[in-house]
This record gives structure tokens, C-alpha cells and sequence, in this order.
């Protein structure tokens, strides 16, 4: 069965100071990744999508960038973290698009 | 206008009632629909997955689409005070979106004994 990981779990960090979330994804080859943010309000907002290594896909402007090094790992960074940052991370996958898919259990971020 | 429409809620429904929650949009290219459960503080765990119109039943849980109305709903028979969350809905379109899913803003659901 697939399985999915998120770390840290929660994190605490100052302005300015550098970010790195790392997402992997056990038990599929090849998936389809995602970053989410969701805020206070619950909405989830689709920050960037993976369909293959080294391929990412950017849905809004924003002070963060995603990597995928390798096919079961999706990255999400800031070099400089803003207020605005704070929010839960949540990665997702799915074998294609058209289908659904799983979240992990999310990074809450708080920056202060 | 937003592309997903959901009442935010907060529902707050006695033990064993039937819970209606529902969401409808405004893009015909969504052709995938998905109902997902979130507790507090976790990540969303996916409850049902269409593609077409009609009814899918799991259990508890029956997801209903309809194309032509732009309309989904989540039907919660002998609803559980372990079904209290906030209960998404997200839909995707075909062709180079990608799998790319709008959400609803969530319905928060209290159910109480």
C-alpha cells in the first residue's frame, strides 16, 4: 500500500530565516505531487504540482519554490521566510491526473 | 465568483441524524468529484471519488452528482459524534490540468450525542 510522509511535523521559525519541507511518498512509482497551503479559513490553495523529477509547475507568485530531486520526493523552500508564510502544508499524490488524490498528515508552519 | 461554492456552516447535528453536505461550481470542464474528511490539526483523508453523474454509496456515505445542475452533495446516514470535522469537497478537470483539484472552503459538521 502507498503511503505517505511529512516532516517536521510542526515548525517555528523566525522572519527572514530559510524554510525546507520535505515530502515522500512510499509504495508508487512515478506519482503526481502537490503542495498545498491551506490558512485559517480551511481553504487549501495549490501552490505547485510535480508531474516527474525535476519538473515543477508553479500556480501562484509567491516568496517559495519546490523541488523534486528524485521521483518519490517533493521539496517546498523559501530563502527568506515572511509572516504571510504561516499556514499548514500539506503535500498530496496521485497515480495520474484525472484521479484522486491522498494527502500526508501536514507541516504547521508558524513564523514569527 | 468563486469555481466551488460550499457552505461554511457550522452544522451541528444530534447522533443517528442524516447529514446533507453540498457544494456546487461553475467550470463544465470538472469532470472528477471527491468528498474528503479533516479533523483538526491532520491532513484531509479522501471519503469518495466519482466521475459521473448519479449516486455512489460506501457504507455511511453517499456521494451524489449532477452534471447538469453543477451540483455534488454527501449524504451521512446514522451520523457518529466521530464524524464531527470539516468535510471538504474537491473537483478536477481532463486534458493538461493535471489532476489540479479546486476545493470548497469546508463544512464544519458537529455531531452530538
Amino acid at each position: 500500500s502507498q503511503t505517505i510522509h511529512q516532516w517536521p511535523a510542526t515548525l517555528v521559525q523566525p522572519v527572514g530565516s530559510p524554510l525546507s519541507l520535505e515530502c515522500t511518498v512510499e509504495g508508487t512509482s512515478n506519482p503526481n505531487l502537490y503542495w498545498y497551503r491551506q490558512a485559517a479559513g480551511r481553504g487549501l490553495q495549490l501552490l505547485f504540482y510535480s508531474v516527474g523529477i525535476g519538473q515543477i509547475s508553479s500556480e501562484v507568485p509567491q516568496n517559495l519554490s519546490a523541488s523534486r530531486p528524485q521521483d518519490r520526493q517533493f521539496i517546498l523552500s523559501s530563502k527568506k521566510l515572511l509572516l504571510s508564510d504561516s499556514g499548514f502544508y500539506l503535500c498530496a499524490w496521485s497515480p495520474g491526473h484525472g484521479t484522486e488524490q491522498f494527502f500526508g498528515p501536514g507541516t504547521r508552519l508558524t513564523v514569527l | 465568483q468563486k469555481e466551488v461554492e460550499q457552505d461554511p456552516g457550522p452544522l451541528s447535528v444530534p447522533e443517528g441524524a442524516i447529514v446533507s453536505l453540498n457544494c456546487t461550481y461553475s467550470n463544465s470542464a470538472f469532470q472528477y468529484f471527491m468528498w474528503y474528511r479533516q479533523y483538526s490539526r491532520k491532513g484531509p483523508e479522501l471519503l469518495m471519488y466519482t466521475y459521473s453523474s448519479g449516486n455512489k454509496e460506501d457504507g455511511r456515505f453517499t456521494a451524489q452528482v449532477d452534471k447538469s445542475s453543477k451540483y455534488i452533495s454527501l449524504f451521512i446516514r446514522d451520523s457518529q459524534p466521530s464524524d464531527s470535522a470539516t468535510y471538504l469537497c474537491a473537483m478536477s478537470g481532463g486534458g493538461t490540468s493535471y489532476g489540479k483539484l479546486t476545493f470548497g472552503q469546508g463544512t464544519i459538521l458537529t455531531v452530538h450525542p
